[in-house]
């Protein structure tokens, strides 16, 4: 079933510490994106990218960065966790400007 | 610059009353607005859009939403709520230009009482 994948699932971080988390899409969406989920403040765009190549700064850059190589793929970095960080991580694809928006069904992250 | 304020962020219902979710958007061109539904420990999944046309717009599961320019609202409703409606419900925003960003409101709580 084409769609968005996630990975990994869930992971617990230590502070200080690098990670990736992987998105692929195999929509041949342009638009991609990705959101942290937090208890009450719904979500929050992070980053996001209008085509392969391109991306821009969301609601909520800063500890995190983007990069988008190709149209299918769009890791988000941390490049050094902090516990405030911890969050669910969800990234979506978007064929076009008046489409919806896709997604994934998210990264559960916790640094401790 | 765009955004999404979603007025009530928990609402309680009886089984068969209206459901009424409230949404406001701010956009500095003519938006194209979203409700979405994620159901516990799910991603989130589209009830409706609205992009040109119709301001009256029909969605999954008896769901509509009404786009007021006027009001810059486009606030959710379904007639008669069922136990399965019990969800987080997000209105989202993107603005009409050649910018795919997409902004989401904190969310509405709906819980359905027997």
């Amino acid at each position: 079933i084409a769609g968005i994948t996630q990975a990994p699932t869930s992971q617990i971080l230590a502070a200080g510490r690098r990670m990736t988390l992987r998105c692929t899409q195999d929509m041949r969406h342009n638009a991609m994106y990705w959101y942290r989920q937090d208890l009450g403040l719904g979500l929050r765009l992070i980053h996001y990218s209008n085509t392969a190549g391109t991306t821009g700064k969301g609601e909520v850059p800063d500890g995190y960065s983007v990069s988008r190589a190709n149209t299918d793929d769009f890791p988000l970095t941390l490049a050094s966790a902090v516990p405030s960080q911890t969050s669910v991580y969800f990234c979506a694809s978007s064929e076009g400007i008046a489409t919806e928006a896709f997604f994934g069904q998210g990264t559960r992250l916790t640094v401790v | 610059a765009q955004s999404v304020t979603q007025l009530g962020s928990h609402v309680s219902v009886s089984e068969g009353a209206l459901v009424l979710l409230r949404c406001n958007y701010s956009s500095s061109v003519p938006p194209y607005l979203f409700w979405y539904v994620q159901y516990p420990n799910q991603g989130l999944q589209l009830l409706l859009k609205y992009t040109t046309g119709a301001t009256l717009v029909k969605g999954i599961n008896g769901f509509e939403a009404e786009f007021k320019k006027s009001e810059t609202s486009f606030h959710l409703t379904k007639p008669s709520a069922h136990m399965s409606d019990a969800a987080e419900y997000f209105c989202a925003v993107r603005g009409g230009s050649n910018d795919y960003k997409l902004s989401f409101g904190a969310g509405t709580t709906v819980t359905v009482r027997a």
